[in-house]
């Protein structure tokens, strides 16, 4: 079964500063599908950004961009220009490309955002 | 813009009771997920639906969890009897099925369940 590890519990970065945050994961496929979401206090959790295994070209939303290393099987969530508003929950989740296969979150970084 | 409701928000029981959480996904969303949250943890799934058909529930604790979606729109998650354990947030999230398997789910605002 494919796992997902995020590393650091707990991130503070300081205010128009850029922090990133760190996931790895094990899977013996090819065909996947990697995300980061976002989950503020007391707020629902939201998709940040997507990125396709197949895909070399690493995905960027605005502030945020991923660095992928599919073969460290690693994906890594940069985000620029911090704002107060980013302090939030950051999950890491895979899906395999298949249809209805269901995902799987890491345990999740707590980072703050300090003014 | 569509977003996928829950309720109630906040549920407090006593251990052994009954408990039921109750979700209304995006419409025209045909996978519906329940995840649980223990605080400071990623969600774990429960329960997957395809329509009104389960396609995973391999970690529903089926004791004493339940799940239905019984005209493949909203759904029920009941617990019976609640135990200690069970106090987390209950998450409900929704997605359309795509043949690339890059479908975005959505997520509900979460039931926060303590049980006493």
């Amino acid at each position: 079964a494919q796992t997902v590890t995020q590393s650091q519990p707990e991130m503070s970065v300081q205010e128009a500063e850029t922090v990133t945050l760190s996931c790895t994961y094990d899977t013996s496929e090819n065909n996947y599908y990697l995300f980061w979401y976002k989950q503020p206090p007391s707020r629902q959790m939201i998709l940040v950004i997507r990125q396709e295994a197949y895909k070399q070209q690493n995905a960027t939303e605005n502030r945020f961009s991923v660095n992928f290393q599919k073969a460290a099987k690693s994906f890594s969530l940069k985000i620029s220009d911090s704002q107060l508003g980013d302090t939030a929950m950051y999950f890491c989740a895979f899906k395999y490309n298949n249809y209805g296969q269901n995902f799987v979150f890491g345990p999740g970084t707590r980072l703050s955002v300090l003014p | 813009e569509a977003e996928v409701a829950q309720s109630p928000r906040y549920k407090i029981t006593e251990k052994s009771q009954a408990v039921a959480f109750w979700c209304d996904p995006i419409s025209g969303h045909a996978t519906l997920y329940w995840y649980r949250q223990i605080l400071g943890q990623g969600p774990e799934l429960l329960v997957q639906f395809q329509d009104e058909s389960v396609v995973d529930d391999s970690q529903l604790p089926k004791d004493r969890f339940s799940a239905e979606r019984l005209k493949g729109v909203d759904s029920t998650l009941k617990i019976q009897p609640a135990e200690l354990g069970d106090s987390a947030m209950y998450l409900c999230a929704s997605s359309q099925p795509t043949s690339g398997g890059q479908e975005t789910q959505y997520f509900g605002p979460g039931t926060r369940l303590l049980v006493l």
